[in-house]
Order: structure tokens, then sequence, then C-alpha cells
């Protein structure tokens, strides 16, 4: 079974960097057609996708975080992981990464998540 | 952008009843990157159908899915304790990718 696992501060003081990991295990983060991706959801709120990384280092990012977004990925320990700079109260959120899985096939192809992390609720707060 | 509608927000029924949850986009997207997601308080979402009609691994068969162009359907048979939580849509056919803001299912 793959699992996920994120790790980082669960408070970041605003304007600071927020920092995050995930660690994959049972999979290799190398391995073609996944991505991995993070998800925030704020108290209360719906999900929200922010960016996604390939092994090779491709990345795509939501336009609404772009600016204050980096992710990176370590196929040698297999983690990846994201930083999003100047944070505010807004950027409180339980954060979870997830394996986005793209296929092709005759059909054009798909994707989804199959896998999640539990989630890390980051607050940020003076 | 894609923008994701679910409809109804809140859902109250009882237990054995139908449940039926839309899912609008904002354009014709294929069916192939629509997927449904379940989320229990205080838990991960969990993936539930993806290509709009084919059932995750785990996924009881009284979930069905169906849909295309800009509009889905999740449909629970015949609602089980469990089956009682939000729903959401998520479409993986334009960047950035987006979700729908969820239905939640209550007991009524």
């Amino acid at each position: 079974q793959v699992q996920l696992q994120e790790s980082g501060p669960g408070l970041v003081k605003p304007s600071q960097t927020l920092s995050l990991t995930c660690t994959v295990s049972s999979a290799s983060i190398s391995s073609r057609g996944h991505f991995w991706s993070w998800i925030r959801q704020r108290p209360g709120k719906g999900l929200e996708w922010i960016g996604n990384i390939y092994y090779t280092g491709s990345t795509s990012y939501n336009p609404s975080l772009k600016r204050r977004l980096t992710m990176s990925v370590d196929t040698s320990k297999n983690q990846f992981s994201m930083k999003l700079t100047s944070v505010t109260a807004a950027d409180t959120a339980v954060y979870y990464c997830a394996r986005d899985l793209s296929y092709s096939d005759s059909t054009g192809g798909g994707s989804y998540y199959d896998f999640w992390g539990q989630g890390t609720l980051v607050t940020v707060s003076s | 952008e894609i923008v994701m509608t679910q409809s109804p927000a809140t859902l109250s029924l009882s237990l054995g009843e139908r449940a039926t949850l839309s899912c609008r986009a904002s354009q014709s997207i294929s069916s192939n990157y629509l997927s449904w997601y379940q989320q229990k308080p205080g838990q991960a979402p969990r993936l539930l159908m993806f290509d709009a009609s084919t059932r995750a691994t785990g996924t009881p068969a009284r979930f069905s899915g169906s849909g295309s162009g800009t509009d889905f359907t999740l449909t629970i048979s015949s609602l089980q304790p469990e089956d009682f939580a939000v729903y959401y849509c998520h479409q993986e056919y334009n960047l950035p990718w987006t979700f729908g803001q969820g239905t939640k299912v209550e007991i009524k």
C-alpha cells in the first residue's frame, strides 16, 4: 500500500515561509505517470489544488499561488517538498500531499489522485 | 479556469434513501479527467470514482457515476451509515486543476 506522510512546522509567522515535505513509502517517486501533488483545505472550506511536480523536476502551479510557490523533488530520499513565501492568515489550512496517477490509453488517458497523505495543519499566526 | 459547481450544497436524507449529487463544469471536459472524492471529518479525502464512472478499489457497488461534457452525477443507491460525508468532484482536464465546493450528505 502506497503511503504518503507530510511533515513540517505546524506554526508559521506571517510574512515567513511555509515549508513542507512529503515522504513517499512503498512506491518510487520516480515512477513514470505519477505526479506528486499538494492540495490544501482552509478551515471549514473545500479543497484547493496548489500544484504538482514530476520526478524530472517539471512543475505545474496554481496561478493564484505561483508568485510565492516553489516545489522540489528529492528522488534519493523519495520525497517532494513545497515552499510558500510571504504567508498570511489566509494560508492557514490543512495541507495534503497526494499521488496523481496519470495514464494514457486508446481513449486518450486520464488522471486522478489515488493516494493521499493524512494531512498536516499549518497555522499562520504571530 | 474551469469552475466546478456542485449541487446541492447539503443533502439531508435517511438511511436507505437514494442520493443524487450533481457536478457541473463551466466548460466541457473529458470524462476521463473527472473524479469524485469522499471526505469524512478529520480525514483526508478518499478516491471514490475516476473516469467519471469507474469505481475505485474498495468503493461499494451502491456508488455509481455518470455524465459527460459539462454535467456529471454521483449516485448512492441506498445510503448506509458510513456514506454520510462530504463529496467533491474534481477535474484535471485543464490547468489549474479545480475541485467543486463539495456536497455534504447528512442524516435527516
